[in-house]
């Protein structure tokens, strides 16, 4: 396993559209993690799985978007009605519990380039 | 509102030369703080992660710090190479991992 994987790389679409993101997380982590990066900007997080419970959601999850950990294995991230304001990297990242420390060590993936014309 | 604030915004630095990154953090509680290094158009990758009881931390030519009383932390980078030129971020945690608070990072350049 050589790390997440996000798919597509790229996707352009038009206003109204709708578009759905995959992420495939580290084999065993157990948590799945979605954010979002506008350019210049750090990530923003959107959302979290702990297998394939969704257990916390940012306010910046609007109602036209939800995500999908059906099997607590890979995830998806679809956006509804998609408006120019979306436009950005929507970034997945996963991780487990790491021994003693309790800490979570987040791996992101390469990120899905959303542009919405 | 949680924030972690990052400067310079971007840099500019010539091979071979040092440099430091700083980051200022308002999250409370406060568990853990990371850089992560972010090349164009990829995810984040980490390169330091520290408690609240560390004060500095080294992983090759990078070296974090981190004054937890006055919740700052700073990245320095001996002997800069052309292949670190990207965007530095410094997050804060303010639990065991899950809600993490990004700053805007530091775009960081290595000219030749």
């Amino acid at each position: 396993d050589t790390g997440v994987s996000q798919d597509p790389r790229h996707k352009i679409t038009k206003r109204g559209q709708n578009v759905t993101f995959r992420c495939d997380p580290i084999s065993e982590h157990n948590r799945l993690y979605w954010y979002r990066q506008t350019l210049g900007q750090g990530p923003e997080f959107l959302t979290y799985f702990q297998n394939e419970a969704q257990l916390e959601k940012s306010r910046l999850l609007s109602d036209r978007f939800s995500a999908e950990r059906p099997k607590g294995s890979f995830s998806t991230l679809e956006i509804q009605r998609t408006e120019q304001g979306d436009s950005a990297m929507y970034l997945c990242a996963s991780s487990k519990k790491a021994g003693t420390s309790g800490r979570y060590e987040q791996y992101f993936g390469p990120g899905t380039r959303l542009t919405v014309t | 509102k949680n924030q972690v604030e990052q400067s310079p915004q971007s840099l500019i630095i010539l091979e071979g030369k040092n440099c430091t990154l700083q980051c200022n953090y308002t999250v409370s509680p406060f568990s853990n703080l990371r850089w992560y290094k972010q090349d164009t158009g990829r995810g984040p990758v980490s390169l330091t992660i520290m408690t609240f009881s560390e004060n500095t931390k080294s992983n090759g030519r990078y070296t974090a710090t981190l004054d937890a009383d006055t919740k700052q932390s700073s990245l320095h980078i001996t002997a800069s190479q052309l292949s670190d030129s990207a965007s530095y971020i410094c997050v804060v945690s303010p639990n065991a991992g899950n809600m993490l608070t990004f700053g805007g990072g530091t775009r960081l350049m290595v000219k030749p």
